[in-house]
């Protein structure tokens, strides 16, 4: 199985600063299709995930542009250029490239 | 606007079965691959399966080979999961997700089922 792994675990941070997640993979995620189904999502208490971000930086309907996503290969992260407060909660990688799906363990991001 | 409603929270005695029904609303995933995922409380999330659009085939997460069955009746647009089995650590949400072939992430949700697995 491909192990997902998020840094940090916990993030306090500012509203109006910026804030950044990684996730690594142990392996390459680039499909046979040549795409890399690396997505975040983002789950607040109490509630299902939503997706944020698909196949590494593309944002899904609704998402603010505050929210962007990069990286390649086994190497991505996401990026919020101002927090809101309602961006606090956890945020989850996933990888789709292979069964099966696996979810790194969770970032969680909270007010200072 | 995509709706996935799932059945309501269950309570099962260890060594009970439990099955679990998503039903779309405002759109018919038909098309879809539908998955589930469970998240144990206060822990991350883990992948049980899927079963594909026409219900003829699925694919299970190893971890629960022998356990776990996916099944979708597409007349009225519902899957179903069963777990047989049942463990105190199976007390989870369960989740479904449809994906659209090839996409490769889930968009939308169900708002999870809680199973509690209690003697």
């Amino acid at each position: 199985d491909i192990v997902m792994t998020q840094t940090p675990l916990s993030s306090p941070v500012t509203l109006g600063q910026p804030a950044s997640i990684s996730c690594r993979s142990s392996q390459s995620l680039v499909h046979s299709d040549g795409n890399t189904h690396l997505s975040w999502l983002h789950q607040r208490p109490g509630q299902p995930p939503r997706l944020l971000i698909y196949k590494i930086s593309n944002r899904f309907s609704g998402v603010p542009d505050r929210f962007s996503g990069s990286g390649a290969g086994t190497d991505f992260t996401l990026k919020i250029s101002t927090v809101e407060a309602e961006d606090v909660g956890v945020y989850y990688c996933m990888q789709a490239t292979q069964f099966p799906y696996t979810f790194g363990q969770g970032t969680k991001l909270e007010i200072k | 606007q995509v709706q996935l409603v799932q059945s309501g929270a269950e309570v099962k005695k260890p060594g009970a079965s439990v099955k679990v029904s998503c039903k779309a609303s405002g759109y018919t995933f038909t098309s879809d691959y539908v998955h589930w995922v469970r998240q144990a409380p206060g822990q991350g999330f883990e992948w049980m399966g899927l079963i594909n659009p026409s219900g003829t085939s699925a694919n299970y997460a190893q971890k629960f080979q022998g356990r776990v069955t996916l099944n979708r009746d597409t007349s009225t647009s519902t899957v179903y999961m069963e777990l047989s089995s049942l463990r105190s650590e199976d007390t989870a949400l369960y989740y479904c997700a449809p994906e659209s072939p090839g996409r490769g992430y889930l968009g939308y949700w169900g708002q999870g089922t809680l199973v509690t697995v209690s003697s």
